[in-house]
Formats: structure tokens, C-alpha cells, sequence
């Protein structure tokens, strides 16, 4: 199995300052199709997750540009530069290079 | 509106079996990977199956296999999980979800969840 290494696991953040949360995998995930199929997920408390970034970087509809992601290989970041109140639940990256896809441990995200 | 809803879940003893399902309906379920999903109470997430839309081919994490099957039933828009040999490791509430077009790229919707409890 590919193991997906989240930190920190947890992350204090003042409102409208920058946050960054590290991902990192044991095996590269650069599939055969030369794609890197790094996905990040946002869960709020007591709702559903939901997509907000796949194959490194590209955004899904509705997220805010304050959401990026960067990275390549094994090294992956998820950067919020300004925090705001709604970004607070858990970050989780997710592996889909080597299937069945697999899932960081999840930062937890909240204002200080 | 894109709808999964989950049922069979329950209380069952080690060495149990449950069926699970999964109703879906608001998309062309026969043409979407489908995978379960399971999160343990106050835990992360972790994809236990995944099947491709003409019910062939499936992929299961290495905890379930062996003891899960994955199979769907398009004519019936119906998603299902049998789970064999459960264990504490099991308990969880399960999630069916509706992957990508390119299931690498994550699900896209997950419905609210059926929650298996494995205890004696």
C-alpha cells in the first residue's frame, strides 16, 4: 500500500493569515498516463468531504483561489493564503496513483 | 440531484456477515465508478472497494480482501457491499460513493452513511 504522510497533523490558524499543510508519499505517484493523482479533501465537522483539489493542482468548481496546491512525486503542499472562518474541519490528501487510492492521516484545522 | 443512500448496516457479532446497499439516483449510475468508502468513528477515511461501471473489474483495500465483495446492479441503479469474517477493525460507518470519471481522481459524492458496529 502507498502511505500518505500528512503535517503537521494539527494546524492553529489566526484569520487571515497564510497556512500551509506538507503531504508526502512512500512511492511516487506519477501514473502510467504521466498524470500525479494528488487530491486534497476539506471535511467540516459532521459533514461529508468534499474535493477541493485533484491532480496536484487544478481547483474544482467553486473553490476559492485562496486554495492551492503544488508539488510533484512524492512532495505535496496544500497552501490557503488567507484563512477564513469557514476553512476550519479536516484536510485530508489522497493518493490515486497506485489503485485503490489511499488517504493521508488529516490535519485538523482550527482558528486559534 | 445527485443521491446515494446507504442501508444494512447494524450490531453484529465477530465472525459476521452484513450485506450493505446503496441506492442511487440524479446521474447515469451505469456510467460511474462506484466505490465504498469507511470512516471509523472520529478517524479518517479510507477506501475499502471500488468497482468500475460495468461491474467487471473491482479493487479492494488489503485489510478486506478475501472477506468483501463489491457488485452493483445498474438495472436497478444499486450499489452493494457484502462483508464476510467482520471484525472489530470493521466497525465503521461505510459510505457509498460516486468516483470521478477517472476514479484516480477521488469521489465526487458520498452519501450519509450506513454505521456497521462489530461487537459481542
Amino acid at each position: 500500500d502507498v502511505v500518505m504522510t500528512q503535517s503537521p497533523l494539527s494546524l492553529p490558524v489566526t484569520l487571515g493569515q497564510p497556512a500551509s499543510i506538507s503531504c508526502r508519499s512512500n512511492q511516487n505517484l506519477v501514473y502510467v498516463d504521466g498524470n500525479t493523482y494528488l487530491n486534497w479533501f476539506h471535511q467540516r465537522p459532521g459533514q461529508s468531504p468534499r474535493r477541493l483539489i485533484y491532480r496536484v493542482s487544478t481547483r474544482d468548481s467553486g473553490v476559492p483561489d485562496r486554495f492551492s496546491g503544488s508539488g510533484s512525486g512524492t512532495d505535496f503542499t496544500l497552501k490557503i493564503s488567507r484563512v477564513e472562518a469557514e476553512d476550519v474541519g479536516v484536510y485530508y490528501c489522497m493518493q490515486g496513483g497506485h489503485w485503490l487510492g489511499t488517504f493521508g492521516q488529516g490535519t485538523k484545522v482550527e482558528i486559534k | 440531484e445527485v443521491q446515494l443512500v446507504e442501508s444494512g448496516g447494524g450490531l453484529i457479532q465477530p465472525g459476521g456477515s452484513l450485506r450493505l446497499s446503496c441506492a442511487a439516483s440524479g446521474f447515469t449510475f451505469s456510467n460511474n465508478w462506484m466505490s465504498w468508502v469507511r470512516q471509523a468513528p472520529g478517524k479518517g477515511l479510507e477506501y475499502v472497494a471500488n468497482i468500475n461501471p460495468g461491474g467487471y473489474e473491482t479493487y479492494y483495500v488489503d485489510s478486506v480482501k478475501g472477506r468483501f465483495t463489491i457488485s452493483r446492479d445498474n438495472a436497478k441503479n444499486s450499489l452493494y457491499l457484502q462483508m464476510n469474517s467482520l471484525g472489530a477493525e470493521d466497525t465503521a460507518v461505510y459510505h457509498c460513493a460516486r468516483d470521478s470519471q477517472q476514479p484516480r481522481d477521488g469521489f465526487v459524492y458520498r452519501g450519509q452513511g450506513t454505521l456497521v458496529t462489530v461487537s459481542s
